[in-house]
């Protein structure tokens, strides 16, 4: 069936260093794929998403290209901020409107 | 526009006793999705509602955990008699008919403690 493999944590980082969390994919068709992240004390929030091959995603910093010929998804920022410190899952759907899966999360800590 | 909210965000009970979960997806989706996370695994999949009806409960572990969606809008997961491995972080999500693709919209969770 439809899986994730994730980077496993934590990952501690100095401020303003470069960050890469990998992600790879098995699935059956053409998945959409995520990044969620749960920032603590806090519910998953959509940090950026890509719907077909060679999409990028972005948001506040982050960004991730759909690869299908690797099957991954990687998460990248330049230059991490303290705030940054969470724990980020990669996720794929591969039905319209159905279930996400998920990997195990990797948590990241970002130090001063 | 109010999010997912879920209640409690807490509880701790003992094996063998009964607990229910609530979620209240924001108003008007359509797709309401339970979720759960065990011991910093993988957050996994439980149970797909459109409106009132399961439109996919392949998740589900056990028929100790019985899911409702009463009127198409709150929803509960009653877990009976709770099991030690039923500790873990419950996730609801919610989504509109027909928006963007796949996107799910999470609750904070509720944290059970099964002891």
């Amino acid at each position: 069936g439809d899986s994730v493999t994730q980077m496993e944590g934590p990952v501690t980082l100095s401020e303003e260093a470069f960050l890469t969390i990998n992600c790879t994919y098995t699935a059956t068709g053409y998945p959409s794929l995520f990044w969620y992240v749960q920032y603590p004390g806090e519910g998953l929030q959509l940090l950026l998403k890509a719907t077909k091959a060679d999409d990028k995603g972005s948001n506040k910093g982050f960004e991730a290209t759909y690869r299908k010929e690797t099957t991954s998804f990687h998460l990248e920022k330049g230059s991490v901020q303290v705030s940054d410190s969470a724990v980020y899952f990669c996720a794929l759907s591969s039905n319209q409107g159905g279930k996400l899966i998920f990997g195990q999360g990797t948590e990241l800590s970002v130090k001063p | 526009e109010a999010g997912v909210t879920q209640f409690p965000s807490h509880s701790v009970i003992e094996k063998g006793q009964t607990v229910t979960l609530r979620c209240d997806p924001i108003s008007g989706h359509d797709n309401l999705y339970w979720y759960r996370r065990v011991m910093g695994k993988e957050i996994k999949f439980l149970l797909h509602f459109v409106k009132e009806s399961k439109q996919d409960e392949s998740g589900m572990p056990n028929n100790r955990f019985l899911a409702e969606r009463t009127g198409g809008t709150y929803s509960t997961l009653k877990v009976q008699p709770a099991e030690l491995e039923d500790s873990g972080v419950y996730f609801c999500a919610s989504s509109p008919a027909g928006g963007f693709p796949y996107e799910q919209y999470f609750g904070p969770g509720t944290r059970l403690t099964v002891t």
